[in-house]
């Protein structure tokens, strides 16, 4: 079945430290690949999102990801965290070509930010 | 608008009650999606439409759940006969086509307790 996985469910970074963190996905064929967050009372916001080419991603605020095939992996990743970044953090995929749009989402990594 | 927009935003309902929820997507979007989100859980999908055309249903749990989209524009997710395991954030989103490459924008969600 297709899925995607976030391993860590909570992480704390002190502000000015680099973050990574974690999506695997387990899917027939390389999916299209999203990072979302979502802060607290708001809706979800798309960061960036991976469809071919070049495996780094930029994204807005600062972020960026990169897809592994080898790892099956789409780990997202900012250089220098900020208060603001504390949020929910969601990765999710879908079938590349296929009949539907179905997004299926990881159950999210909380990220708190110590000053 | 100037984003999706849903309401109620909170809903306290009694066991056996109906519900409808409604979305109101971005001005002109072709696409629109709900999902659903338990605590602690990524959001899980639920249906789409591209205009008034429900594309995906497979994502809703059981015959009590449904969904319309009669003119293109706002659509009403109803849940019959509600049940406590029906509590949860339920979300809509809206994309500018139909393809899954579109980013898809989120509402602040609906927020259903059943009691």
């Amino acid at each position: 079945a297709q899925s995607v996985t976030q391993p860590d469910i909570h992480i704390t970074v002190s502000e000015g430290a680099s973050l990574e963190l974690r999506c695997n996905y387990s899917y027939g064929a390389t999916p299209y690949l999203f990072w979302y967050v979502q802060s607290p009372g708001q809706g979800l916001q798309l960061l960036l999102k991976y469809f071919s080419g070049d495996t780094l991603v930029q994204g807005i605020k600062g972020f960026e990801a990169e897809f592994k095939r080898s790892q099956s992996s789409f780990n997202l990743r900012k250089p220098s965290v900020h208060w603001s970044d504390a949020a929910e953090y969601f990765c999710a995929g879908v079938l590349r070509g296929g009949a539907t749009n179905k997004l299926i989402f990881g159950t999210g990594t909380l990220l708190a930010v110590q000053p | 608008g100037a984003g999706v927009s849903q309401s109620p935003r909170y809903k306290v309902t009694k066991r056996g009650q109906d519900v409808a929820l409604r979305c109101d997507p971005i001005s002109g979007h072709v696409s629109l999606y709900w999902y659903r989100q338990a605590l602690g859980q990524g959001p899980e999908f639920l249906t789409y439409f591209n205009y008034e055309a429900q594309q995906d249903k497979s994502g809703l749990p059981n015959d009590r759940f449904s969904a319309e989209r009669p003119e293109g524009s706002i659509s009403t997710l109803t849940i019959q006969r509600t049940e406590q395991r029906d509590s949860a954030m339920y979300r809509c989103a809206s994309s500018l086509a139909g393809s899954i490459r579109e980013t898809q924008y989120f509402g602040p969600g609906t927020r259903l307790l059943v009691l």
